[in-house]
């Protein structure tokens, strides 16, 4: 176990509509990352969050944002879904930054499913 | 801008054999290198990272990792390969500066036979 809590775990939702991805980090981990895992596209970074404030932006769609609240939690909202948003998507964390090569910890994913 | 490749989508080896699982990268300056494992429906598992110092990183699962600068190459390593290292392997890189994030390789799928 990680110590990162991703929810929910699974969801199947119809084109078009909106759905919202929760993340909680490592206790005291004020780093957050959003990654996007699918078949064709493998492993892609999609936004960072430190201590609330956006820190490095990927290969984010305008339809997706993202926010990280005071609690240090973060959400990823994915708005006028298309069949090729279905993967599964990542929340990791890491400690503060650092010289030394922090590790950031994954969480089990959220799957979605566009039908 | 940094990158990985992972050369092999799959790797087979037999169990109790040595296993391999190569990674080169591409980034400016120093890097930070990483290997996750990832089993089937679960999330990515930090196995082990080089930051500097000894070429030779030894990780969790009894994994290994040489760090060689000329060849820009990290490969994974394990002496005797066990049927439960079956999984799908990721090598990520990060800059010393710059963007904090993981750039990820493609994945290399592990199947050891029994």
């Amino acid at each position: 176990d990680s110590g990162v809590t991703q929810t929910p775990k699974h969801l199947i939702t119809a084109t078009g509509q909106r759905v919202t991805l929760r993340c909680s980090p490592r206790s005291g981990d004020l780093s957050v990352y959003w990654y996007q895992q699918s078949l064709d596209q493998g492993l892609q970074f999609l936004i960072q969050y430190y201590n609330g404030e956006e820190r490095a932006k990927g290969n984010i769609l305008e339809r997706f944002s993202a926010q990280q609240f005071p609690d240090l939690h973060s959400e990823l909202n994915l708005s006028s879904l298309e069949l090729g948003d279905s993967a599964l998507y990542f929340c990791a964390s890491s400690d503060q930054e650092t010289v030394s090569g922090n590790t950031i910890y994954f969480g089990e994913g959220s799957w979605l499913t566009v039908v | 801008a940094q990158s990985v490749a992972q050369p092999e989508d799959q790797v087979n080896v037999a169990e109790g054999n040595p296993l391999t699982v190569k990674c080169t990268y591409s980034v400016s300056g120093n890097p930070y290198l990483f290997w996750y494992v990832q089993y089937p429906n679960r999330g990515l598992q930090f196995l082990l990272k080089y930051i500097t110092g000894d070429n030779l990183v030894k990780g969790s699962y009894g994994f290994e990792a040489e760090f060689n600068k000329s060849q820009t190459s990290f490969h994974l390593k394990k002496p005797s390969a066990l049927v439960s290292d079956s999984a799908l392997y990721f090598c990520a890189v990060r800059p010393y500066t710059g963007r904090r994030a993981l750039t990820f390789g493609s994945g290399t799928r592990l199947q050891v036979q029994p």
